[in-house]
């Protein structure tokens, strides 16, 4: 199984600045892992796909970046309605299809 | 538009039974393979079981994999997760997800439900 590991667990940002989310996997998932965001109360909604291709939708502040076992999601200038749980998962090596732990950006 | 709409969810005990629903629309049902991702309270995601777009494979995670089983209808468009002996650490929102297809392979969630809680308790 591969384990996947998110850092920080909490980000604090101010609003307007950019925030900088990692993900981590034990083992190469080459390209394919995805983003997803969670608001309270709320299913995750896809952000990111194929590490850095953007979901229909999501807005061009929104970046991922990275390949094999280290990614990043980059939100270039973080905006009121951005603050939640990011999620990392992996879809190269499955089943089990698996999620990072999360990442909480709140306001600083 | 892509729907999926869960249902089923509700109080049961340990040890019970319950089945959940997920009804899907606004897409070719019989194209995608559909998963149930599930969401301990104030816990992250945890993906539970797959179904192929033809029924043919399942699969299930370590936690549940003999007490639940996974199916789908392709006349209703909707997809199925029967749970038995179920325990307390069973208590989740469970989510039915969408999972794209590229070249016949599954990929990424691209589209979930708004789940349904279970909560198991005496």
């Amino acid at each position: 199984e591969i384990v996947m590991t998110q850092s920080p667990a909490t980000l604090s940002v101010s609003p307007g600045e950019r925030a900088t989310l990692s993900c981590r996997a034990s083992q190469s998932v080459s390209s394919s892992l995805a983003w997803y965001q969670q608001k309270p109360g709320q299913a995750p909604r896809l952000l990111i796909y194929g590490a850095s291709t953007r979901a229909t939708g999501i807005p061009a502040r929104f970046s991922g970046s990275g390949s094999g076992t280290e990614f990043t999601l980059t939100i270039s200038s973080l905006q009121s309605e951005d603050f939640a749980i990011y999620y990392c998962q992996q879809y190269n090596n499955w089943p089990p299809w698996t999620f990072g732990q999360g990442t909480r950006v709140e306001i600083k | 538009e892509v729907q999926l709409l869960e249902s089923g969810g509700g109080l049961v005990q340990p040890g019970g039974s319950l089945t959940i629903s997920c009804a899907a629309s606004g897409f070719t049902f019989s194209s995608h393979s559909m998963s149930w991702v599930r969401q301990a309270p104030g816990k992250g995601l945890e993906w539970v079981s797959h179904i192929s777009s033809t029924s043919g494979t399942t699969y299930y995670a370590d936690s549940v994999r003999g007490r639940f089983t996974i199916s789908r209808d392709s006349s209703k468009n909707t997809v199925y997760l029967q749970m038995n002996s179920l325990r307390a650490d069973d208590t989740a929102v469970y989510y039915c997800a969408r999972l794209a297809i590229v070249r016949g392979v599954p990929q990424n969630f691209d589209s979930w439900g708004q789940g349904t809680l279970v909560t198991v308790s005496s």
